[in-house]
């Protein structure tokens, strides 16, 4: 099975700076089948991109996915006060599914 | 409006059973593939099963393989989660999750529902 490895596993930025996330596979993603979603306290998690860099429906343009085989990253460009979160990768398209540890973006 | 509702979760004995039941809306809910991820306490998020639009492709995650049985009923717009000899590690928030109209990935979630494995 793919396991999918998070890093860092807490960012802790500003308002206004740029974070990057990194999302590492453990074997090659077939069809870069790699999602990204954004999860807040309390609340299911929401689908930022898929395809390892197509942005959902209604995700804002400061987020953006790349990467292929089995580096991706995920990057906000300027952290508004809302995006903090934990962020999770997730490989799909074939069983099993499986997510990364997730990434704790916080305030520095 | 895509709308996933989550219900039967509560509080349960170990080695006991519970149904999940998750009600859809505002989408044709036999065209699209249907999943269980779940999220224990302040952990990530886990895969639990995936089922197929018509129920032909069913699949678990081992830690729930011959113990949870994931169906659907199309004409009721429904998802279900039988989950029986529950374990205290099955203690989580399960949420039922579709995939999206261009692609196969999660897309939408409902809110969840708690279920409590514990004597």
């Amino acid at each position: 099975d793919i396991v999918l490895t998070q890093s860092p596993g807490t960012l802790s930025l500003s308002p206004g700076e740029r974070a990057t996330l990194s999302c590492r596979a453990s074997q090659s993603v077939s069809s870069n089948y790699l999602a990204w979603y954004q999860q807040k306290p309390g609340q299911a998690p929401r689908l930022l991109i898929y395809g390892a860099s197509s942005r959902a429906t209604g995700i804002p343009d400061r987020f953006s996915g790349s990467g292929s085989g089995t580096d991706f990253t995920l990057t906000i460009s300027r952290l508004e006060p809302e995006d903090f979160a934990v962020y999770y990768c997730q490989r799909y398209g074939s069983s099993p599914l499986t997510f990364g540890p997730g990434t704790k973006v916080d305030i520095k | 409006e895509v709308q996933l509702r989550e219900s039967g979760g509560g509080l349960v004995k170990p080695g006991g059973s519970l149904r999940l039941s998750c009600a859809a809306s505002g989408f044709t809910f036999s065209s699209y593939s249907m999943n269980w991820v779940r999220q224990a306490p302040g952990k990530g998020l886990e895969w639990v099963s995936s089922i197929s639009s018509s129920s032909s492709y069913i699949y678990y995650a081992d830690s729930v393989k011959g113990r949870f049985t994931i169906s659907r009923d199309n004409a009721k717009n429904s998802l279900y989660l039988q989950m029986d000899s529950l374990r205290a590690e099955d203690t989580a928030v399960y949420y039922c999750a579709r995939e999206g109209a261009g692609t196969l990935a999660p897309s939408y979630w409902g809110q969840g529902t708690l279920v409590t494995v514990s004597s």
